[in-house]
């Protein structure tokens, strides 16, 4: 079964611009979670898509926005980025239909706002 | 609000060291509690977990124990080798309607041979 994917792996982008990154579920789950990943702030849950709907989101501003799709596909958008927004981003998917169930990580997609 | 407060590294052992890495919570409900790995250049990968007061997680010869009076998720682990250096991050869930994941600083080790 093959894991969670996010691409690009690497992003360089400069003040201003937008970026969207993409990350595929394992096959099955319904339930995809962003998170940032940064030295200062460590792990920040972003948002949770499930089944299409945004089920939960922190404490970011409306730069960040994200969506699924049918497939459970997830995408998030960073709009007028700055230079704070370089991080990792990492995605993680579930079944999603109860609780609790096990999430598991992509590899992320390292951004970088020069 | 909903937290994990877990021992800053970086943490730096011998091989067949004693491993413990502290880490407190608070919580609005009843919260899942879950430690994961980082290896460099990957994502996180959940090392063990448990879901209820005195469940001990357990997996690769990591303990932990969930316990509710003094809110502590400690990892324990009776012996590291080499291939245990890496990122350790305590995080919780707190249980019903939602996937969300609160995660600590985490916690840096490195085991020299």
């Amino acid at each position: 079964k093959a894991g969670v994917t996010q691409t690009p792996r690497y992003l360089i982008k400069t003040r201003g611009q937008q970026v969207t990154l993409s990350c595929s579920p394992i096959s099955g789950h319904r339930s995809v979670s962003w998170y940032q990943q940064t030295p200062g702030q460590g792990l920040q849950f972003l948002f949770e898509y499930f089944s299409e709907t945004q089920r939960n989101k922190g404490n970011f501003p409306g730069r960040f926005s994200g969506r699924q799709f049918s497939n459970s596909r997830s995408e998030m958008n960073v709009s007028t980025l700055e230079l704070g927004d370089s991080a990792l981003y990492l995605c993680a998917s579930s079944l999603g239909a109860t609780s609790y169930n096990e999430q598991f990580f992509g590899p992320g997609t390292r951004l970088t706002v020069l | 609000g909903n937290s994990v407060t877990q021992m800053e590294g970086p943490v730096t052992l011998s091989e067949e060291a004693f491993l413990t890495i502290n880490c407190t919570y608070t919580a609005t409900g009843y919260p899942s509690l879950f430690w994961y790995v980082q290896y460099p250049g990957e994502g996180l990968q959940l090392l063990l977990k448990a879901t209820k007061a005195d469940d001990k997680g357990s997996n690769k010869g990591f303990e932990a124990t969930y316990r509710k009076e003094t809110t502590s998720f400690h990892l324990e682990k009776g012996s590291v080798q080499v291939s245990d250096s890496a990122v350790y991050f305590c995080a919780l869930s707190i249980q019903g309607g939602s996937e969300k994941l609160v995660f600590g600083k985490g916690t840096k080790l490195t085991v020299n041979p």
